[in-house]
């Protein structure tokens, strides 16, 4: 059972390049989630789903896109990469709202963009 | 306005000491949900509680503890006999009912508390 499994672990893009994150989770889980983490300032939502084919804005959505074709994987997107995004990604999925369940993190995916 | 505040940035101890991370919320919702969150230096995030805003006893799990006062919105927790594996970023989080349209809801967290064990 391998969880959230987030891909890749590390990368460096040139301004204005693209580029997809992908997650996978393998337990079923109707809701996952797109965080980004920033020093000194916790994490934030980026983009969510709350199951497959949806998608929804959360708190910092703005030069990032999302989809989620199939219930297992989420994919966040950036379409032309700033500087400001660089940052550290962290993908969650829950099977229920936070609160009546628990969320599970993946590793996380450093991001540089120079 | 900061919905979870975590007013120490960084602390240290020694090992075997007793340590207190402070965690502070603010919220408008009776439902409301709190966590805990590890952050060891692997960078994964580990969770560690869940307590619903019905549910004010405190907690005990080992050497870790965890203290709700709804009177002073706090969810303090509290490591006893701290060892270097301790080391870590700790995020406090809020769950409450924030995408109503959808149903879903939003992690809130806070800035975390970087802990050092010496040893």
């Amino acid at each position: 059972n391998a969880g959230v499994t987030q891909t890749p672990k590390f990368r460096v893009l040139k301004t204005g390049q693209s580029m997809t994150l992908l997650c996978a989770q393998d337990m079923n889980h109707e809701y996952m989630y797109w965080y980004r983490q920033d020093p000194g300032m916790g994490l934030r939502l980026i983009h969510y789903s709350v199951g497959e084919g949806t998608t929804a804005k959360g708190e910092v959505p703005d030069g990032y896109n999302v989809s989620r074709l199939k219930k297992q994987n989420f994919l966040l997107g950036l379409e032309s990469a700033a500087p400001s995004q660089t940052s550290v990604y962290f993908c969650a999925s829950s099977l229920n709202v936070f609160g009546n369940t628990e969320a599970f993190f993946g590793q996380g995916t450093r991001l540089t963009v120079v | 306005a900061q919905k979870v505040t975590q007013a120490q940035t960084e602390i240290s101890v020694v090992e075997k000491e007793d340590v207190t991370l402070d965690c502070v919320y603010e919220t408008r919702d009776t439902t409301y949900y709190l966590f805990w969150y590890k952050q060891p230096p692997s960078g994964e995030l580990v969770f560690l509680i869940r307590r619903n805003s019905f549910d004010e006893q405190n907690e005990i799990s080992g050497r870790y503890s965890w203290n709700f006062q709804k009177s002073t919105s706090s969810f303090n927790f509290t490591i006893t006999a701290s060892q270097v594996v301790d080391s870590a970023v700790y995020f406090c989080a809020l769950s409450e009912a924030w995408f109503r349209e959808t149903g879903a809801n939003n992690l809130f967290f806070g800035t975390g508390t970087r802990l050092t064990v010496i040893p």
